[in-house]
C-alpha cells in the first residue's frame, strides 16, 4: 500500500533554479528517505531523516520533516541538467517491520538546460 | 563493493513460459527486497525476507508469482506461468540494520509476450 504522496507528480525547472517537491504520509513513522531514480536505472538513496530531526543537509539537498503535519519536502537548490530523475519518499513505518519501506509514486523532475 | 547484482539484465518471454530472475545482495546485509515497477502502479513491494526467511510477501500478485532465498547470498523471483502484464521492471533490494537504507540493484526489464 502506498504511503507516501510525492507532489508535484512532475517538475520542470531551468538550470540554476532551485526544485522543491513535496511528501506527505499518514502513519507515525521511524524515519523518512528521499530516492533518486534515473531513467533506466535502479533507485539510489539520497538522504534520511528521522522522527526526531527537523531539517537536515547534504550538499546541495535540503529535508525538511514535519511529523505534526505528517509532511516532508526535498529541496534541491542551484538546479543541474544532470538532477533529471524522479524523486521517490519513502518511510519507515514506526511499528513496521523492521527495514520495510513504504515508497510513494515519485515526482519527475526535468531539469532544462 | 559490487552493489547489488541482479541477472538477467533483460528478458523477452513467451506468455506461458516460466520467468526466473536471481539477486545477489551486497555482502553483510540481512534484508532482501524484491520490487516490481510500472508506470501504472509504480513501485510495489512483492516480498521482503530478513535474515533468509520471508518475512511478508503480502505482495506477491498471485500463485504464479514464488521467491526463494536459500541463502545469504542468493534470492530468486519466479513467475510460472507467466502472463503478458507481468511485464514490467523487477527491483532487489538489500539493507542491513536499522535505520534502514536500501541499496537498489538495476533491475531487470521483463517483457513476456
Amino acid at each position: 500500500s502506498q504511503q507516501g504522496e510525492e507532489d508535484p507528480q512532475a517538475l520542470s525547472i531551468q538550470e540554476g533554479e532551485n526544485a522543491t517537491m513535496n511528501c506527505s504520509y499518514k502513519t507515525s513513522i521511524n524515519n523518512l528517505q528521499w530516492y533518486r531514480q534515473n531513467s533506466g536505472r535502479g533507485l539510489v538513496h539520497l538522504i534520511l531523516i528521522r522522527s526526531n530531526e527537523r531539517e537536515k543537509h547534504s550538499g546541495r539537498l535540503r529535508v525538511t520533516l514535519d511529523t505534526s503535519k505528517k509532511s516532508s519536502s526535498l529541496l534541491i537548490t542551484a538546479s543541474r541538467a544532470a538532477d533529471t530523475a524522479s524523486y521517490f519518499c519513502a518511510t519507515e513505518n514506526y511499528g513496521g517491520s523492521q527495514g520495510n519501506l513504504i515508497f510513494g509514486k515519485g515526482t519527475k523532475l526535468s531539469v532544462k538546460p | 563493493d559490487a552493489g547489488v547484482i541482479q541477472s538477467p539484465r533483460h528478458e523477452v518471454t513467451e506468455m506461458g513460459q516460466e520467468v526466473t530472475l536471481r539477486c545477489k545482495p551486497i555482502s553483510g546485509h540481512n534484508s532482501l527486497f524484491w520490487y516490481r515497477q510500472t508506470m501504472m502502479r509504480g513501485l510495489e513491494l512483492l516480498i521482503y525476507f530478513n535474515n533468509n526467511v520471508p518475512i511478508d510477501d503480502s505482495g506477491m500478485p498471485e500463485d504464479r508469482f514464488s521467491a526463494k532465498m536459500p541463502n545469504a547470498s542468493f534470492s530468486t523471483l519466479k513467475i510460472q506461468p507467466s502472463e503478458p502484464r507481468d511485464s514490467a521492471v523487477y527491483f532487489c533490494a538489500s539493507s542491513k540494520g536499522a535505520p534502514s537504507t536500501q541499496y537498489f540493484g538495476p533491475g531487470t526489464r521483463l517483457l513476456v509476450l
